[in-house]
């Protein structure tokens, strides 16, 4: 598989920015995706970026640099509901992997 | 629009047992993947079907675990037999075509052998 190395926890309060950092590898890199969890949930989708910069979903925004084979996840605003685990994908081959997720706890 | 379909959604089975799991995609999906998620290992890719062929099983952990996909519309995970150590959720995802495209999870199934 494939290796992308990220945060295993980050706290903020409500209101706050956050940043959530990824690292991957370039073999057969082809995008970076973003996934958020809640706990006994499924992940689900939150953005995707296959160019060099920023992508904007609301609240939330995703940025990709490709030379360095960084991307991050901002999320702004903070809200309680937010408090979930957030996982960047690396899309390879017909395939993501995933990493081993970042635990964001939003506190008021 | 049905999302990703899996059954059961929780399992409780004894060591040796055999155990099956359920998937049925988004329709019109051409790719599906199954995970298996633990604390210690996080999101682990198993295989990945397209056109209803495997296309990658090395994520698969060993013999006792077998996929099929006999149509469009359905798959299945079997683990044969089962260990404790196979405790995990296992999620089946789908989409559609285009490299990046997003993957839809289904639920999960939450499996505990004992």
């Amino acid at each position: 598989g494939q290796s992308l190395e990220q945060p295993s926890e980050v706290t903020a309060v409500e209101g706050a920015i956050v940043q959530i950092n990824c690292t991957y590898q370039t073999s057969g890199f082809y995008g970076l995706s973003w996934y958020q969890q809640h706990d006994g949930g499924a992940p689900t989708f939150l953005s995707y970026n296959a160019l060099d910069g920023l992508e904007e979903t609301g609240r939330f925004s995703s940025f990709l640099s490709r030379s360095d084979s960084y991307g991050y996840l901002l999320l702004q605003e903070l809200q309680m509901k937010d408090s979930a685990s957030y996982f960047c994908a690396q899309y390879n081959f017909n395939k993501f992997y995933f990493g081993s997720g970042t635990k964001l706890n939003v506190k008021p | 629009d049905a999302g990703v379909i899996q059954s059961p959604r929780h399992e409780v089975t004894e060591m040796g047992q055999e155990v099956t799991l359920r998937c049925k995609p988004i329709s019109g999906h051409n790719s599906l993947f199954w995970y298996r998620q633990t604390m210690m290992r996080g999101l682990e890719l198993l295989i990945y079907f397209n056109n209803n062929v495997p296309i990658d099983d090395s994520g698969m952990p060993e013999d006792r675990f077998s996929a099929k996909m006999p149509n469009a519309s359905f798959s299945t995970l079997k683990i044969q037999p089962s260990e404790p150590r196979d405790s995990a959720v296992y999620f089946c995802a789908s989409s559609f075509g285009q490299p990046g495209n997003t993957i839809y999870f289904g639920e999960g199934s939450w499996l505990t052998v004992v």
